[in-house]
């Protein structure tokens, strides 16, 4: 069946640095492509996404980048703060479907101050 | 506004019990998709609501897994016989309506399956 990799599964930085998340998928017919982040105890909520006739979207610190081709998508985070700490996932709209999200396993983002 | 909200926030039950957790969307929010995420792996779909009827319930594990929403409104996920492998946080998520809308999560239900 068709599925999202995501990598790396854990990220550790130091505050300030970069972090970077990468997605790749399989459905070629996927067309919307969202990221969520989840802190401990709480539920997952969206950070960013981005549409597939769109190449880069940017919102403060967070960036995330789309390559179609390539069927590869990036979460950028610069300026990273102990808040940022919490696992991401990216996710990919099931071809044709109206919404239904393949998701990554998840990587676990630690920034230490 | 009030979010997602899901019911009951933990459950722990035996093996062959019956258990239901509850889904109440965003009002208006004519989309609403359940999930579940098993321990350490990726979130995983279910099915899919609009309004009352299931658009896709192609995620759905077994026959053991029975999802309805009366009156398009809350929705319920019975699970029975409950099996070991079915522990896991089970999310529910609406949007609005058309495609590919953004989908807002509710904090999830914890089940474990003794």
């Amino acid at each position: 069946g068709e599925n999202v990799e995501q990598h790396p599964s854990t990220l550790s930085v130091q505050e300030g640095d970069s972090a970077v998340i990468k997605c790749t998928y399989s459905d070629s017919a996927s067309n919307y492509f969202p990221w969520y982040k989840q802190e401990l105890g709480k539920r997952p909520q969206l950070i960013i996404d981005i549409r597939s006739n769109v190449g880069e979207k940017k919102d403060q610190r967070i960036a995330v980048t789309l390559n179609k081709t390539a069927k590869h998508f990036s979460l950028h985070i610069t300026e990273t703060q102990p808040e940022d700490s919490a696992v991401y996932f990216c996710a990919a709209t099931l071809g044709g479907s109206q919404g239904n999200l393949i998701f990554g396993k998840g990587t676990k983002l630690s920034v230490k101050p | 506004e009030a979010g997602v909200t899901q019911f009951p926030s933990h459950s722990v039950i035996e093996k062959g019990q019956t258990v239901t957790l509850r889904c109440d969307p965003i009002s208006g929010h004519d989309n609403l998709y359940w999930y579940r995420r098993v321990m350490g792996k990726e979130i995983k779909f279910l099915l899919h609501f609009v309004k009352e009827s299931k658009q896709d319930e192609s995620g759905m594990p077994n026959n053991r897994f029975l999802a309805e929403r009366t009156g398009g409104t809350y929705s319920t996920l019975k699970v029975q016989p409950a099996e070991l492998e079915d522990s896991g946080v089970y999310f529910c998520a609406s949007s609005i309506s058309g495609t590919r809308g953004e989908q807002f999560f509710g904090p999830g239900t914890r089940l474990t399956v003794l």
